[in-house]
């Protein structure tokens, strides 16, 4: 049950687009279509912006967006606007119905 | 409107025990999985459990596994976390989720759990 692998933080200036990274093994992500993404804003839960590699929960704007590669998944966020300043986590299914979070990527928006 | 409010969380010594609760609401709880999940202050979030929807089956990350018990009451809305044997690196805001077996689909505030002497 080894975390996923993040990058600690990531960046972007208003308007542009920011790709955040989750790596994990076949045992998880490479072995499943399940991955999900979640914002945390300081002090807050989280919120699922992505499901199942792609999907985007009702409310979440358009502008979230998820893909997977072999043994690693990403989150972009296009048009980035200030309100996504925020912490990132990934999720994936790791069998034996056991869930495995990455360790968080801080998003600043310049 | 889905409302998850934990409660239970509270400073205690290593070795002790504390019993979380999750009082679900504005869904049919009993049709969902249930999961815990925490986050050590500063630090990323952790999967701790999971429950299925009638009770019958459960999970455990390797760090809890033996000394947590998750488990649910679905005439009341409810879910638990037993914790016993308590150690400082369970020191963390534990949160309850709602979801299935793939995905926590939304969280509750969650309960801060302090294990110092």
């Amino acid at each position: 049950q080894s975390a996923l692998t993040q990058p600690p933080s990531a960046s972007g200036s208003p308007g542009q687009s920011v790709t955040i990274s989750c790596a994990g093994t076949s045992s998880d992500v490479g072995g499943y279509n399940y991955v999900s993404w979640y914002q945390q804003h300081p002090g807050k839960a989280p919120k699922l912006m992505i499901y199942e590699v792609s999907k985007r929960p009702s409310g979440v704007p358009d502008r979230f967006s998820g893909s997977k590669s072999g043994n690693t998944a990403s989150l972009t966020v296009s048009g980035l606007q200030t309100e996504d300043e925020a912490d990132y986590y990934c999720s994936s299914y790791a069998g034996s119905n056991n869930l495995v979070f990455g360790g968080g990527t801080k998003l600043t928006v310049l | 409107e889905v409302q998850l409010v934990e409660s239970g969380g509270g400073l205690v010594q290593p070795g002790g025990s504390l019993r979380l609760s999750c009082a679900a609401s504005g869904f049919t709880f009993s049709s969902y999985w249930m999961h815990w999940v925490r986050q050590a202050p500063g630090k990323g979030l952790v999967w701790v459990s999971r429950i299925n929807s009638d009770g019958s089956s459960t999970s455990y990350a390797d760090s809890v596994k033996g000394r947590f018990t998750i488990s649910r009451d679905n005439a009341k809305n409810t879910l638990y976390l037993q914790m016993n044997s308590l150690r400082a690196e369970d020191t963390a805001v534990y949160y309850c989720a709602k979801g299935g077996s793939r995905v926590a689909d939304y969280w509750g505030q969650g309960t801060l759990v302090t294990v110092s002497s």
